[in-house]
């Protein structure tokens, strides 16, 4: 057990819809970071967030936000859903944000998308 | 840009045999390594990583060594168990401040008997 929850753990969706992916950090750790995981692109970075505010963007689509809040957990919002999002989504943490020494991220179980 | 390459699976190997899993790397500066592993129905787990060069990281049997000269990072077991069989990934982040991981496409590692 990593210390990161992810919830909901699947997600069946339609086309055109609008899902929220909740992410919990662990304790104390202050940078969250969002990756989509498909058969076709494998494991990509999509954002990161620390303390509360954007810090690095990755293949993120304009379809798709996230935010992270007071209490240090994130929201990945995706919206006007395609088939092509189905994807796992994995969040990870780390302590803080990397000045020279690179943290170790701490993965979540994941959040299995399916948009049919 | 940074890249990570790893050898394609899947590589099916019989219990108390030998693995290596070939990683290699394009990144600017000095890039921390590591190997991630993801069992079935699971999320990934870090299994191990290095910093620098000549670094060498070990966890559960595995190791890899850091290697700046042939931009490499391969995993290595001298006796894998059929409790091995997974996807595991190479990774790099550049230290650069942000840490965000660039993976390799995984290795999917079958283990028999």
């Amino acid at each position: 057990d990593s210390g990161v929850t992810q919830t909901p753990k699947h997600l069946i969706t339609a086309t055109g819809q609008r899902v929220t992916l909740r992410c919990s950090p662990r304790s104390g750790d202050l940078s969250v970071y969002w990756y989509q995981q498909s058969l076709d692109q494998g494991l990509q970075f999509l954002i990161q967030y620390y303390n509360g505010e954007e810090r690095a963007k990755g293949n993120i689509l304009e379809r798709f936000s996230a935010q992270q809040f007071p209490d240090l957990h994130s929201e990945l919002n995706l919206s006007s859903l395609e088939l092509g999002d189905s994807a796992l989504y994995f969040c990870a943490s780390s302590p803080r944000l990397a000045g020279g020494t690179t943290d170790t991220q701490y993965f979540g179980p994941g959040t299995r998308l399916t948009v049919l | 840009g940074n890249s990570v390459t790893q050898m394609e699976g899947p590589v099916t190997l019989s219990e108390e045999a030998f693995l290596t899993i070939n990683c290699t790397y394009t990144a600017t500066g000095y890039p921390s390594l590591f190997w991630y592993v993801q069992y079935p129905g699971e999320g990934l787990q870090l299994l191990l990583k290095a910093t620098k060069a000549d670094d060498k990281g070990s966890n559960k049997g595995f190791e890899a060594t850091y290697r700046k000269e042939t931009t490499s990072f391969h995993l290595e077991k001298g006796s894998v168990q059929v409790s091995d069989s997974a996807v595991y990934f190479c990774a790099l982040s550049s230290n650069s401040g942000y840490s965000t991981l660039t993976f390799g496409k995984g290795t999917m590692l079958l283990v028999s008997p």
